[in-house]
């Protein structure tokens, strides 16, 4: 079975606060993608990473950035928290090709305050 | 209008129904399709990939027709276990993914 581990399931920080939220996998996956998820609004593509190092945006981007230093580790960062980022942040990753699901860990419930 | 489109519900069913909910999808040349299950406060969890000739895995049932573009989920004997949120989820190609916003399904004593 595909294993995607997320750092934490709860946080709290503060506004303005540098977040970093961690993801890992243990399947080789090439592909790994940062969703938000939120009433009402379902999951949205903040980035993705097809390769060691190689980040894209995705829908909406600004207020993060992203780390893949190496292929089994996906990074999320909020460079300066701010209280409309409170959410739920979910990892995924997949392997490169047609029909190939994405496989997601835990989430991790962000809360700024 | 939204890339993936499903009724949000919800759908309030007895145990032992049969409940089918249906996904439109707006790109004509999406090439992969899945539907996700996802409980309260969950991550979504893969149920089956959609193929075009259709498949079936147990109670569950998915098809894809792509000239009315839409696919559909089939439950039969609705179990209470099967409460949850069901997502519609196409790739249109390349990394791009859409997932749907849900559809909610409650299955009743």
């Amino acid at each position: 079975d595909v294993k995607v581990t997320q750092s934490s399931r709860y946080l709290v920080k503060r506004t303005g606060e540098k977040v970093f939220l961690e993801c890992v996998q243990d399947m080789d996956h090439e592909n790994m993608f940062w969703y938000r998820q939120d009433p009402g609004l379902g999951l949205r593509l903040i980035y993705f990473s097809y390769d060691v190092k190689m980040k894209e945006k995705g829908d909406i981007p600004e207020g993060y950035s992203v780390s893949r230093e190496k292929k089994e580790r996906f990074s999320l960062i909020l460079e300066s928290a701010s209280t409309n980022q409170t959410s739920m942040y979910l990892c995924a990753s997949s392997l490169t090709g047609r029909n190939q699901p994405q496989h997601f860990g835990d989430g991790t419930r962000l809360s700024i305050l | 209008r939204k890339e993936v489109e499903q009724d949000p519900g919800p759908f309030n069913v007895p145990e032992g129904a049969t409940v089918a909910f249906n996904c439109t999808y707006s790109n004509s040349a999406s090439q992969s399709f899945f539907w996700y299950r996802q409980d309260c406060r969950k991550e979504p969890k893969l149920l089956m990939s959609v193929y075009s000739s259709g498949n079936e895995d147990g109670r569950f049932t998915a098809q894809l027709n792509r000239a009315s573009q839409y696919i559909s989920l089939l439950i039969r004997d609705s179990k209470l276990s099967d409460s949850a949120t069901y997502l519609c989820v196409v790739t249109p190609g390349g990394f791009k993914t859409i997932f749907g916003a849900g559809t909610r399904l409650f299955v009743k004593a």
